[in-house]
């Protein structure tokens, strides 16, 4: 059963560009939350999707934002990238009302330079 | 408000019981999570308790709960080098909703 899968793993972008990261969620799971660590610190929560609709949405700029697709897979993308937007970014999965079955992906490195 | 704040570093000797802990300031969690992050590795659910409960345990993990003093902790019993890691307390803030994690704990075993 594979879990979360995340593409790419390691990403290097210029400052000013747009990027778009993506998740599969895990088989059976319907919810999608995205997160971002910075070096040296917990993941922060960007957003979360459910039924291709936003459903929640952490403190960042409107620079970010997402998208789910019918078959519950997701993108993050991210517009006019600065240099502090360089850290993982994870991907969550859950199936909604289930709090107790966050999976997450190895997440996506994003270098930017 | 929504806060998790958790020690920086823990440092055992193989064979010894590792306690880490947490502190979370929302009184209307619903479950409470400990995570693993390994270097350069996404997380991994070590557990999770319901907000209902006191203690859960699962071979060498104890999670206790303390809703009172808002205090969570996880017990390693036997820590092993390849418990050596980065270990994340977290929070549901709503239910259904997004996961509050803190700065994270770093435990290092020396053997």
């Amino acid at each position: 059963d594979a879990g979360v899968t995340q593409s790419p793993t390691h990403l290097i972008k210029t400052r000013g560009q747009q990027v778009t990261l993506r998740c599969s969620p895990k088989s059976g799971h319907d919810t999608v939350s995205w997160y971002q660590q910075a070096l040296g610190q917990g993941p922060q929560f960007i957003f979360q999707y459910y039924e291709e609709e936003e459903r929640q949405r952490g403190n960042f700029p409107d620079r970010f934002s997402g998208h789910q697709f019918p078959n519950y897979s997701s993108e993050l993308n991210v517009n006019a990238l600065l240099l502090g937007d360089s850290a993982l970014y994870l991907c969550a999965s859950s199936s909604i009302g289930f709090d107790y079955g966050y999976t997450f992906g190895s997440g996506t490195r994003l270098t930017v330079v | 408000g929504e806060d998790v704040e958790q020690s920086l570093f823990l440092s055992v000797r193989e064979g010894d019981s590792s306690v880490i802990n947490c502190t979370y300031t929302d009184s209307s969690s619903t479950y409470l999570y400990w995570y693993k992050q390994e270097p350069g590795a996404g997380l991994q659910l070590l557990t999770y308790i319901f907000s209902n409960m006191d203690m859960k345990q699962d071979q060498r993990l104890t999670v206790l709960l303390n809703k009172k003093d808002k205090h969570l902790s996880l017990r390693i019993a036997d820590t092993q080098t390849g418990d050596s890691a980065i270990y994340f307390c977290g929070e549901i803030y709503n239910q259904g909703g997004k996961l509050i994690f803190g700065q994270g704990t770093e435990l290092s075993v020396k053997p």
